[in-house]
């Protein structure tokens, strides 16, 4: 199974600020038909998941540019400007290449 | 709007049996595959099975490979997960999804003796 190795556990942020998380592979994330199946979700507390990004670096609809995705390969970065206070939660890659799918370990946004 | 809507959760003992139901609409229920995922208390997120929108193809997670059977019924637009020998290690919320972008508010099973 692939591995999704997600850093950091944690983060303590003050609105406004930037963050990054970062999602490594255990093998190359690239599938036959060229596309790279990486998500990144969002879980707000007490809430389901939600998918903010897909395919690496596309948008979902109604996600705030904020947002972006970027990475090839192996090595995968979510990037979140100007934080505010609704991007609080847990943030989780999800890899959609190879059966089984896996997520990472979550990174969790905290206000610090 | 899209919407998914588990059922049958509950608390039940090791080595029984559990069904869960995921009602569908606001889309095109049988054009779509459609995924279990399910989230152990204060754990992260684990994806466990995937059937094609035609139930041509199922795919499984090892952790519920030969105990789980997932399976779908289109007309119904109903995805169902039927969960046999069930063990401490399955209690979770579980959720059901469409295209990973459309999540279920989750249904939770709890098992305990």
């Amino acid at each position: 199974d692939v591995v999704m190795t997600q850093t950091p556990p944690s983060l303590s942020v003050a609105i406004g600020q930037s963050v990054s998380i970062s999602c490594k592979s255990s093998q190359s994330l690239v599938a036959s038909d060229k596309n790279t199946y990486l998500n990144w979700l969002l879980q707000s507390p007490g809430r389901s998941p939600k998918r903010l990004i897909y395919q690496v670096s596309k948008l979902d609809s109604g996600v705030p540019d904020r947002f972006s995705g970027s990475g090839s390969e192996k090595d995968f970065t979510l990037k979140i400007s100007r934080v505010e206070a609704e991007d609080l939660g847990v943030y989780y890659c999800l890899q959609g290449t190879h059966l089984p799918y896996t997520f990472g370990a979550g990174t969790k946004l905290e206000l610090k | 709007e899209v919407q998914l809507v588990e059922s049958g959760g509950g608390l039940v003992k090791p080595g029984s049996s559990l069904k869960l139901s995921c009602v569908a609409s606001g889309f095109t229920f049988s054009s779509y595959g459609m995924h279990w995922i399910r989230q152990a208390p204060k754990k992260g997120l684990e994806w466990i099975a995937l059937i094609y929108y035609d139930s041509s193809n199922k795919y499984y997670a090892d952790s519920v490979k030969g105990r789980f059977t997932i399976s779908r019924d289109n007309s119904k637009n109903t995805l169902y997960l039927e969960m046999n020998s069930l063990r401490s290690e399955d209690t979770a919320m579980y959720y059901c999804a469409k295209s990973l972008l459309w999540w279920g508010q989750g249904t939770l099973v709890t098992v305990s003796s």
